[in-house]
């Protein structure tokens, strides 16, 4: 059975701080999602790697990819109270031979307090 | 791109009821996939479809849930009957092949009195 792992599942900081979110993975997949979602809403693409070794940015987001060691994190720089909201990781099950679709893990709750 | 269109969007009802959630796919997707969210259990793929066609309904709880997707632009989750433990939110979710993006719908809040 495919596990996602989130660490923290929650964490409050200051704005202006540096943090990161750590998902580790049970299986071979090289395709990682993160998605962050925020109270009574949906959930919103952030970035999808594809790869190991890929990293991605949008504005103060950053993501990697390590697929040997099934890790991928999610950093945040110089957080702003914007950012605060939940944020998933999820794993797609494919590569596990099994059923299509995405596994994910129970989330980051992220609080960013002035 | 209207992205995935949900509806409704908030179904309250009793307990024993049929509930129907509807859904309609990004043009173009050819695999869709239903999700519930709870506190307890976060987010549990339910079912999917490649091509209309059901491929794993394994996540499905019971047999009081059964989904279909009569053609590539709808899809229909169906609970009856209806208990309180069934109140989440559902998701809907379609993909692209060509690029592995999943696109979620606003999803439908159900509460089971």
């Amino acid at each position: 059975e495919l596990k996602v792992e989130q660490n923290p599942l929650f964490l409050s900081m200051q704005e202006g701080k540096n943090y990161t979110i750590y998902c580790n993975y049970s299986t071979t997949s090289d395709r990682l999602y993160w998605y962050r979602q925020d109270p009574g809403k949906s959930l919103e693409s952030l970035f999808v790697l594809l790869s190991n070794g890929a990293v991605k940015q949008e504005g103060r987001l950053m993501a990697s990819l390590d697929t040997k060691a099934r890790l991928s994190t999610l950093h945040i720089t110089a957080a702003v109270h914007d950012l605060s909201a939940t944020y998933f990781c999820a794993v797609d099950n494919e590569e596990e031979g099994g059923a299509d679709g995405l596994t994910f893990g129970k989330g980051t709750h992220l609080i960013i307090q002035p | 791109d209207a992205g995935v269109i949900q509806s409704p969007r908030h179904e309250v009802t009793e307990m024993g009821q049929e509930v129907t959630l509807r859904c309609k796919p990004i043009s173009g997707h050819n695999s869709l996939f239903w999700y519930r969210q709870t506190m307890m259990r976060g987010l549990e793929l339910l079912i999917y479809f490649n091509n209309n066609v059901p491929i794993d309904d394994s996540g499905m709880p019971e047999d009081r849930f059964s989904a279909k997707m009569p053609n590539a632009s709808f899809s229909t989750l169906k609970i009856q009957p209806s208990e309180p433990r069934d109140s989440a939110v559902y998701f809907c979710a379609s993909r692209s092949r060509e690029n592995y993006g999943y696109t979620f719908g606003s999803g439908t809040r159900l509460t089971v009195v």
